[in-house]
């Protein structure tokens, strides 16, 4: 079946520094790839998405690009802050119950 | 988001027992969703409703079963025939079209005592 691959699964960085997540996924016909960011026991969020007549999109510190050719899309966070720990999840699909998501990547931000 | 409401946010069931979790929107939302999520894991589709009177198995509806008689409303079942329950589970919804963004509920902790 289709699915979608997410690296790292933990990730530490240091206060102000940069993190990238990298997704890769199956299905060609993806043309929606949001991300979501879910702190412990909580919800996930939705928090920037992307749709695949776009190459890349930023909203203030978070960013996200996409490589429809090489089915490979990322997040990039700049500047990052202790709540920006987390976990995030990238996911693609066609929208609605064919969005599939990633394993998720665990966020920690070192103060 | 702040419009999909699950009850309870607690819930501890005996081994044998059924339980239903509740899932009401106001978003005016044709799609609802349920979610199952483990410690450590990611989100597994257990059921899916598009449309009133209308629901589809997902990924791992074995030992679950859902109703949705009413648009606001998509309630979940754990059954006693679901062997290993204890999960986080995670209601949701989306709009059909044009905007098919999934967004979620609060979530509701289930674990069997």
């Amino acid at each position: 079946g289709e699915n979608v691959e997410q690296h790292p699964s933990t990730l530490s960085v240091q206060e102000g520094d940069s993190a990238v997540i990298k997704c890769t996924y199956s299905d060609s016909a993806s043309n929606y790839f949001p991300w979501y960011k879910q702190e412990l026991g909580k919800r996930p969020q939705l928090i920037i998405d992307i749709r695949s007549n776009v190459g890349e999109k930023k909203d203030q510190r978070i960013a996200v690009t996409l490589n429809k050719t090489a089915k490979h899309f990322s997040l990039h966070i700049t500047e990052t802050q202790p709540e920006d720990s987390a976990v995030y999840f990238c996911a693609a699909g066609t929208g609605g119950f064919k969005t599939i998501f990633g394993a998720g990547t665990r966020l920690f931000v070192k103060a | 988001d702040g419009g999909i409401t699950q009850s309870p946010k607690y819930l501890f069931r005996k081994e044998g027992q059924n339980v239903t979790l509740s899932c009401e929107q106001n978003l005016n939302h044709d799609a609802m969703y349920w979610y199952r999520q483990d410690p450590g894991q990611g989100l597994r589709l257990i059921y899916y409703s598009q449309i009133v009177n209308d629901f589809q198995k997902g990924d791992i509806a074995e030992g679950y079963s859902v109703s949705r008689e009413k648009k606001e409303s998509f309630p979940l079942t754990v059954t006693s025939a679901q062997k290993n329950p204890t999960a986080f589970y995670l209601c949701a919804s989306s709009p059909r079209v044009p905007d098919y963004t999934i967004y979620f509920g609060e979530g509701s902790w289930l674990t069997v005592v």
